[in-house]
């Protein structure tokens, strides 16, 4: 079975600096998918960012990208110039891509942003 | 487009009773999910549906929790009897197919058991 690690409970960040959300997982599948999604207070959960497993190069959605370690198994979130509305809670998440597996995700616990102005 | 529609946001029961909570997903979605988040962790898929059949029910507690699509669109959760661990917010998903396309996620209801 598939596990995923958000090791870090709470995160801050100032205003327009960088942050790093990082999330390990375990799997011994070659081929899956990766997520980060974001959980505003409101808890509608969002997509914030999707990586494949077999493309080397680290997915980028405007200031959010990922640093994708597949060897390490480490699926880290940058975000750049960090905004009062990037407070949220940031879940990892792991798909399989197995032929006549299910599409669930399995998610981490969670780690919660905030942001200082 | 509008998006998917859960109701009722909030529910408070005493244990032992029973509750049900509904979800529209977003048109034209063949794929719905239910997901338990309890507290503090990560959601966890309950079931998942392929149209009206179950793809998924693995980790649905059977002797308490049920689910239906019957007409392969809206779909039902219920809960019979309550428990206090049951306390969570329930999260409905839905995405076009069960490939890789996205998976939508509703507003949750927030389930308190006492």
């Amino acid at each position: 079975a598939q596990t995923v690690t958000q090791s870090q409970p709470e995160m801050s960040v100032q205003e327009a600096e960088t942050v790093t959300l990082s999330c390990t997982y375990d799997t011994s599948e070659s081929d899956y998918y990766l997520f980060w999604y974001k959980q505003p207070p409101s808890r509608q959960m969002i997509l914030v960012i999707r990586q494949e497993a077999y493309k080397q190069q680290n997915a980028t959605e405007n200031r959010f990208s990922v640093n994708f370690q597949k060897a390490a198994k480490s699926f880290s979130l940058k975000i750049s110039d960090s905004q009062l509305g990037d407070a949220a809670m940031y879940f990892c998440a792991y798909r399989s891509k197995l032929t006549g597996a299910n599409s669930k995700l399995t998610f981490g616990k969670g780690i919660t942003l905030s942001v200082r102005p | 487009e509008a998006g998917v529609a859960q109701s009722p946001r909030y529910k408070i029961i005493e244990k032992r009773q029973s509750v049900a909570f509904w979800c529209n997903p977003i048109s034209g979605h063949a794929t719905l999910y239910w997901y338990q988040q309890i507290l503090g962790q990560g959601p966890k898929l309950l079931i998942q549906f392929q149209n009206n059949g179950v793809v998924d029910d693995s980790q649905l507690p059977k002797d308490r929790f049920s689910a239906e699509r019957l007409k392969g669109v809206d779909s039902t959760l219920k809960i019979q009897p309550a428990k206090l661990e049951d306390s969570a917010v329930y999260l409905c998903a839905s995405s076009l197919t069960s490939g890789i396309n996205e998976q939508f996620f509703g507003p949750g209801t927030r389930l308190t058991v006492l």
